[in-house]
């Protein structure tokens, strides 16, 4: 079946541009997760969503980021004026509950 | 504060052998726990959980141990295969209602050696 899929799969932008991240979730999964990963790093929450609420957003790092999922399936991460402690990857799970996450391949963002 | 700590950044095992990865943690309200195994340029991939009512979990070659009064777990893999080259992540979720993050380590580089 199907797993996540998020695109773009790199993306590079110049400081100050905003940009847009979409994933795809398993069909029929409730809940949707963001993260971001460092190099390095293990991923770090961002938000999650249960169907189209966000029920939690603690971890965005500022009010540059925001996320919205408005028909329970379809994600999409949005970064506002992208600064180069932005680059990362993004990580985008799906889960039937809230237990097992499944990842999507992730989007490498370069900002210059 | 890293609440989640895999302390062997990397690891070197010969085909065969066994695998054995080490995570610790800290906060005593992680009840779930679960490992996931990164390739490069691709996301985690779920391997393998255990919840803390239980001390062992094993699915084929893989196996995990949860000490839960250590509060440390450790990932089995035998017989290590070169495939299972690879980061593994171990990452825990907090019981308490309205808790739904996973809180990752940094990772263990695990090279099996032909």
């Amino acid at each position: 079946g199907a797993g996540v899929s998020q695109s773009p799969r790199y993306k590079v932008a110049k400081r100050g541009q905003d940009v847009a991240l979409r994933c795809d979730p398993i069909s029929g999964h409730v809940s949707l997760f963001w993260y971001q990963q460092a190099l390095g790093q293990g991923p770090e929450f961002l938000t999650y969503f249960q169907n189209e609420a966000q029920l939690d957003k603690s971890g965005l790092p500022s009010d540059r980021f925001f996320a919205e999922r408005p028909e329970g399936s379809v994600s999409t991460l949005k970064i506002q004026r992208t600064q180069q402690e932005d680059s990362a990857v993004y990580l985008c799970a799906s889960s039937p509950n809230t237990d097992t996450q499944y990842f999507g391949p992730g989007t490498r963002l370069t900002v210059l | 504060d890293q609440q989640v700590k895999q302390n062997s950044p990397s690891l070197s095992v010969q085909e065969g052998r066994i695998s054995i990865l080490n995570c610790d943690y800290t906060n005593s309200m992680f009840d779930y726990f679960l490992w996931y195994k990164k390739y490069p340029a691709e996301g985690p991939t779920f391997l393998i959980s255990i919840s803390s009512i239980k001390d062992k979990n094993e699915d084929g070659r893989f196996t995990v141990f949860l000490n839960k009064s250590a509060k440390h777990l450790s990932l089995h893999i035998v017989p290590s295969q070169p495939g299972d080259s690879a980061v593994y992540f171990c990452a825990a979720k907090d019981g308490r209602a309205g808790s739904y993050q996973l809180t990752f380590g940094k990772g263990t580089k695990l090279s099996v050696i032909p």
